[in-house]
């Protein structure tokens, strides 16, 4: 079975700063898909980034970029340039390439960033 | 981008009562439906997938004969929550899947409160 690992329950940023969020997990897989995901208080769940496990270059997203360590199985999330409307949930989660594609979600990171 | 309706948004119920809660894929078709349960401060906790005209797999621990899932198209999904009791209030979130693509798109949740 997957497991998805965030040991940051809280992160809290000054504005404008960069912040780097983390994510480790556990898999026997070799195909697989890495996301991000931001959930606000409207508790609507939105895609920040996407990796795909067989690509080696790091995904980004405007001000999203990820440091992806397949070896070290780590995920991290970096918010460069922070604004208040990135106050919100962050969950890292694992969905196999192959076979029932389930999401499985790590615990969360609650990242405030601050006027 | 892809877009996924729940319907209600918020619905409050008597014990013992059925609550159905109505999950819309509106400009794709879905081959694949999930239904998470989110406890307040905590991650999404996935209780089943439906492909649509087969029966639900259900998550260990998730009553098949509480919580009816029904997936009869594929742009709509039903979750009946049966017998109501005050512990099953909870954040309810679906997301849906399209074949073609590795990726899960979520709705807005439905908030369930049973007195």
């Amino acid at each position: 079975a997957q497991t998805v690992t965030q040991s940051q329950p809280e992160m809290s940023v000054q504005e404008a700063e960069t912040v780097t969020l983390s994510c480790t997990y556990d898999t026997s897989e070799n195909n697989y898909y890495l996301f991000w995901y931001k959930q606000p208080p409207s508790r609507q769940m939105i895609l920040v980034i996407r990796q795909e496990a067989y690509k080696q270059q790091n995904a980004t997203e405007n001000r999203f970029s990820v440091n992806f360590q397949k070896a070290a199985k780590s995920f991290s999330l970096k918010i460069s340039d922070s604004q208040l409307g990135d106050t919100a949930m962050y969950f890292c989660a694992f969905m196999k390439r192959e076979g029932a594609q389930k999401l499985v979600f790590g615990q969360g990171t609650r990242l405030t960033i601050n006027p | 981008g892809a877009v996924v309706s729940q319907h209600p948004s918020w619905v409050i119920c008597k014990s013992g009562t059925s609550v159905k809660i109505e999950c819309r894929s509106l400009d794709f078709q879905a081959t694949t439906m999930f239904w998470y349960r989110q406890f307040p401060k905590q991650s999404l906790m996935l209780m089943a997938t439906s492909n649509e005209g087969s029966k639900a797999t259900y998550e260990q621990g998730v009553e098949k004969d509480k919580f009816l899932i029904n997936h009869a198209s594929l742009t709509l999904s039903t979750l009946t929550v049966t017998s109501a009791h005050p512990e099953d209030s909870s954040f309810y979130i679906c997301s849906a899947q399209e074949r073609a693509y590795n990726e899960q798109f979520f709705g807005p949740g439905t908030r369930l409160t049973v007195l």
